[in-house]
């Protein structure tokens, strides 16, 4: 089975910053990596999909980059409602594996 | 508006069963493959089981095959999830989840979830 592996597993952050979170997959899964933001007591929302792709209705400041087995995603202006958890998923083989999350706190 | 609402969640003991639900509409539910997620209370997500749009086709995480079994009614556009010998470590909530594609697709809708509690 293929591992996800999330870093870090917490953040904190400012309103206005750029942040970073990385996703490393324990063998190649070319660009079959999707991203999830979850919010306290709700359900996954997907954001980005195929490493890069915004999923409709995201706002562009998400961006997701990367293939293989390293991957990215970028929030370069942090909004007050981007607070949250971020998962990782591969698609690339079953079974389908998620990260273990990054908590994004406010600074 | 595609919208997904999973039911049939609540306490049970261990060793016992539950029966969950999930609703779907504001799409051509028989044209998707659908997907049971979960997550154990302050855990991360974890897979559960897959079925193809035909329900040629499923998929279990090792965690639950031989315990749980998936199924779907096209024509009540319903998802199901039969939970036998439930355990401790089954305590999560259950969410169903949309394939955009098939196995190898991410998920683009998920339903509000569901919680099951396995307890004496």
């Amino acid at each position: 089975d293929i591992q996800m592996t999330q870093s870090p597993s917490s953040l904190s952050a400012s309103v206005g910053d750029r942040v970073t979170i990385t996703c490393r997959a324990s063998q190649s899964i070319s660009s079959y990596l999707n991203w999830y933001q979850q919010k306290p007591g709700k359900a996954p929302k997907l954001l980005i999909y195929a490493a890069s792709s915004l999923q409709s209705g995201v706002p562009s400041r998400f961006s997701g980059s990367g293939s293989g087995t390293d991957f990215t995603l970028t929030i370069s202006s942090l909004q007050p409602e981007d607070f949250a958890t971020y998962y990782c998923q591969q698609s690339y083989s079953t079974p389908p594996a998620f990260g273990q999350g990054t908590k994004l706190e406010i600074k | 508006e595609v919208q997904l609402v999973e039911s049939g969640g609540g306490l049970v003991q261990p060793g016992g069963s539950l029966r969950l639900s999930c609703a779907a509409s504001g799409f051509t539910f028989s044209s998707y493959s659908m997907n049971w997620v979960r997550q154990a209370p302050g855990k991360g997500l974890e897979w559960v089981s897959y079925i193809s749009s035909s329900s040629s086709t499923i998929y279990y995480a090792d965690s639950v095959k031989g315990r749980f079994t998936i199924s779907r009614d096209n024509a009540k556009n319903s998802l199901y999830l039969q939970m036998n010998s439930l355990r401790a470590e089954d305590t999560a909530v259950y969410y169903c989840a949309r394939a955009a594609g098939d196995i190898y697709s991410y998920f683009d809708y998920w339903g509000q979830g569901t919680l099951v509690t396995v307890s004496s």
